[in-house]
C-alpha cells in the first residue's frame, strides 16, 4: 500500500517569504515517482515536477526548488519570494515504477498556500 | 493546441439521472484516467484505460461506467447508482516512458446534484 502526508493543511505567508511545503510518503516499491502538482482557483491541476526515485539530485527551476531525501521518504518543495500568483492548493503525489504498470497515482490531500499582499 | 479537453465544465444532474463526461486528448496518449475530488480532499481514482477498449476499475469506481472506443476519448458517466455525486472531476493521459511516464490533467468538471 502507497501513502502520501501532506502535514500542512493550510499555509499563509506574506508575499516575498520563503515557504516549504512538506511532502512524506510510504510505499514498498523500490522504484518509484514522485510529483507535485498546483491548483489554481480555476481547478486545474498543473504539473510542476516529477522525480524518480532513483534521482536524489535536487532541482530548482526559477523560484522552486525540491528536495528529495529517500532516506527520510520525503519531498519537500519551497518556494523562494513568494508572489501572490503562488495562492493555490499543492499536492503531492506518488506512484510506482513497473513497466508496463498503470502509474496510479496516489495523492495527498494537499496543502493550501495562501500568500497575502 | 496540444491538451485535455473536459466538458462541460459545469453541470448540475437530478438525482436519478445519469450524466456522462467528456474527456478527449490530442497529445495522442495511450493511458487515461478519471479522478474525482472532493473538498478539502486529494483526488481518488475511478476509473483508468491503458489502451482502446481496454479499462480498470480505480478504487472507487462504484456507480460510474467508462467507455475507450477511441485512443483519443474516454467518457465517464455518472449513474444513479452513484449514491454521493456531488464533485469535482478531473481527467487526465499520460505520456509514454519515454517521457517519464507524466500524467497531465485536463481543466475538471463540476457536478452538482440538485
Amino acid at each position: 500500500a502507497q501513502k502520501v502526508t501532506q502535514a500542512q493543511t493550510e499555509i499563509s505567508v506574506v508575499e516575498k517569504e520563503d515557504v516549504t511545503l512538506d511532502c512524506v510518503y510510504e510505499t514498498r516499491d523500490t522504484t518509484y515517482y514522485l510529483f507535485w502538482y498546483k491548483q489554481p482557483p480555476s481547478g486545474e491541476l498543473v504539473f510542476l515536477i516529477r522525480r524518480n526515485s532513483f534521482d536524489e539530485q535536487n532541482e530548482i527551476s526559477g523560484r522552486y526548488s525540491w528536495n528529495f531525501q529517500k532516506s527520510t521518504s520525503s519531498f519537500n518543495f519551497t518556494i523562494t519570494a513568494s508572489q501572490v500568483v503562488d495562492s493555490a492548493v499543492y499536492f503531492c503525489a506518488l506512484t510506482p515504477y513497473s513497466g508496463a504498470g498503470s502509474y496510479q497515482l496516489t495523492f495527498g490531500k494537499g496543502t493550501k498556500l495562501s500568500v497575502i499582499p | 493546441d496540444g491538451g485535455i479537453t473536459q466538458s462541460p465544465k459545469y453541470l448540475f444532474r437530478k438525482e436519478g439521472q445519469n450524466v456522462t463526461l467528456s474527456c478527449e486528448q490530442n497529445l495522442n496518449h495511450d493511458a487515461m484516467y478519471w479522478y474525482r475530488q472532493d473538498p478539502g480532499q486529494g483526488l481518488r481514482l475511478i476509473y483508468y484505460s491503458q489502451i482502446v477498449n481496454d479499462f480498470q476499475k480505480g478504487d472507487i469506481a462504484e456507480g460510474y461506467s467508462v467507455s475507450r472506443e477511441k485512443k483519443e476519448s474516454f467518457p465517464l458517466t455518472v449513474t444513479s447508482a452513484q449514491k454521493n455525486p456531488t464533485a469535482f472531476y478531473l481527467c487526465a493521459s499520460r505520456t509514454g516512458a519515454g517521457s517519464g511516464n507524466t500524467i497531465y490533467f485536463g481543466e475538471g468538471s463540476w457536478l452538482t446534484v440538485v
